[in-house]
């Protein structure tokens, strides 16, 4: 079966420190896989990562894909209250056509 | 456990056609949606409903059309196809709108190929 894990579900941080969002995933024929943040509107898209080893970075947040041990993971460095959100992952499989979510990983920022 | 339901799964249509695309959100949910995904392509976010009204709205074009209906469900119409409205179209659905604080569960999508 086709899944799809985040962790953690839940982080507390303070302003300034960097996090490390984590997803793996199972499933047959990958494709490619996706980050989104969704804050007070639609989640906004972030990250479409296709191969491995190869960083993706915009500003302070960066993602980097490892198909091998097959997961993903999402940095956010010097973390601003503005990065309070939930963050999360979809992986889409070819042939399926259909993407399998995470649960989300619910990230606040403390002054 | 229930899903989000997206109906149908794959069509086939042609230019100038009109496409009418299904979401049966997560029981209870009463915020929906829509994302369109061209080949090769990121997302793109179109539209989102949040208790039958209109509560975002992206980078729909004016040929498309969605609204929610009483029992939460979702239809985004597509009139005069174009060949770059081929995509996958998927929609997602929520409880409390974007402010929610529940799980949020995307559906796996319409395929929608204009020939």
């Amino acid at each position: 079966e086709d899944k799809v894990v985040q962790s953690p579900l839940s982080l507390v941080v303070h302003e300034g420190d960097t996090v490390t969002l984590n997803c793996s995933y199972e499933v047959t024929n990958f494709r490619s896989l996706l980050w989104y943040k969704q804050e007070k509107k639609a989640p906004t898209f972030l990250f479409m990562l296709t191969s491995s080893g190869i960083e993706k970075k915009s500003g302070r947040l960066s993602s980097i894909l490892d198909k091998k041990e097959l997961f993903s993971i999402l940095n956010i460095t010097a973390t601003q209250t503005g990065d309070s959100a939930v963050y999360l992952c979809a992986v889409y499989a070819s042939g399926t056509y259909k993407y399998i979510f995470g649960t989300g990983t619910r990230l606040k920022v403390l002054a | 456990a229930a899903g989000v339901i997206q109906s149908p799964r794959h069509l086939i249509k042609e230019k100038r056609e009109t496409a009418t695309l299904k979401c049966y959100p997560i029981p209870r949910h009463d915020t929906v949606y829509w994302y369109q995904q061209g080949p090769g392509q990121d997302p793109q976010f179109l539209i989102s409903f949040y208790e039958k009204m209109q509560s975002d709205k992206g980078s729909i074009p004016d040929r498309f059309s969605a609204q929610q209906f009483s029992d939460y469900h979702s239809e985004l119409n597509m009139s005069s196809l174009e060949l770059g409205d081929s995509a996958l179209y998927f929609c997602a659905s929520s409880l409390g709108g974007a402010n929610g604080n529940y799980g949020y569960t995307f559906g796996s999508g319409t395929r929608l190929t204009v020939v």
